[in-house]
């Protein structure tokens, strides 16, 4: 089945520094990778997604990047304040039916 | 706003107990998930459905059984509660594949 690797565990920047956080998947057909963001004792929340059929999307100071021939895709955060301190995790869809997450980045952004 | 609903938000049982937790959802989505959250481990899924008569089983279902009342209600059945299923459950729901998940705000549960 589908497997989803996330690095690194844990992350720390300094406000106004970029942050990237990067996940490999191992089903290549494999065809939806959303973002979430989950801050301490709330519910996760979706940041961005990527469909396979698109390399880069942006929205304001957060992007993601797809390279599907190496089955990897990257979250960047820009101008990191200390409010984009959260759990992110990163997932993959299986043929539209379910997703697979990795387990997760600590991001800390220090002021 | 439509809103993932689950209850109760945190329970302390023992083991060998039976536990149901429940998920309601006014978002109109056909597609809800069972997850377990574990330090270090991510969202791991347990059941899901795509309608009323659909159930799947996820990568992690052993122990747990779920039932889909209505296209509205989701939930989850710990028949005999052991230590190990201490963890966050989240419900979610999405319109369908490929669409952004929609998570409620979890049920802590630990078992003594």
């Amino acid at each position: 089945g589908e497997n989803v690797e996330q690095h690194p565990s844990t992350l720390s920047v300094q406000e106004g520094d970029s942050a990237v956080i990067k996940c490999t998947y191992s089903d290549s057909a494999s065809n939806y990778f959303p973002w979430y963001k989950q801050e301490l004792g709330k519910r996760p929340q979706l940041i961005i997604d990527i469909r396979s059929n698109v390399g880069e999307k942006k929205d304001q100071r957060i992007a993601v990047t797809l390279n599907k021939t190496a089955k990897h895709f990257s979250l960047h955060i820009t101008e990191t304040q200390p409010e984009d301190s959260a759990v992110y995790f990163c997932a993959a869809s299986i043929r539209g039916n379910k997703l697979v997450f990795g387990a997760g980045t600590i991001l800390r952004v220090k002021s | 706003d439509a809103d993932v609903t689950q209850t109760p938000r945190n329970r302390i049982t023992k083991t060998g107990k039976r536990i149901m937790l429940e998920c309601s959802q006014t978002k109109g989505h056909d597609r809800m998930y069972w997850y377990r959250q574990d330090p270090g481990l991510g969202l791991r899924l347990i059941y899901y459905s795509f309608d009323v008569k659909d159930i799947n089983k996820g990568e992690i279902s052993d122990g747990y059984s779920v039932s889909r009342q209505a296209q509205a209600k989701f939930s989850l059945s710990l028949e005999s509660a052991i230590p190990n299923q201490t963890a966050l459950y989240f419900c979610a729901t999405s319109r369908g594949g490929n669409q952004p998940q929609h998570f409620g705000d979890g049920t802590r549960l630990s078992i003594l």
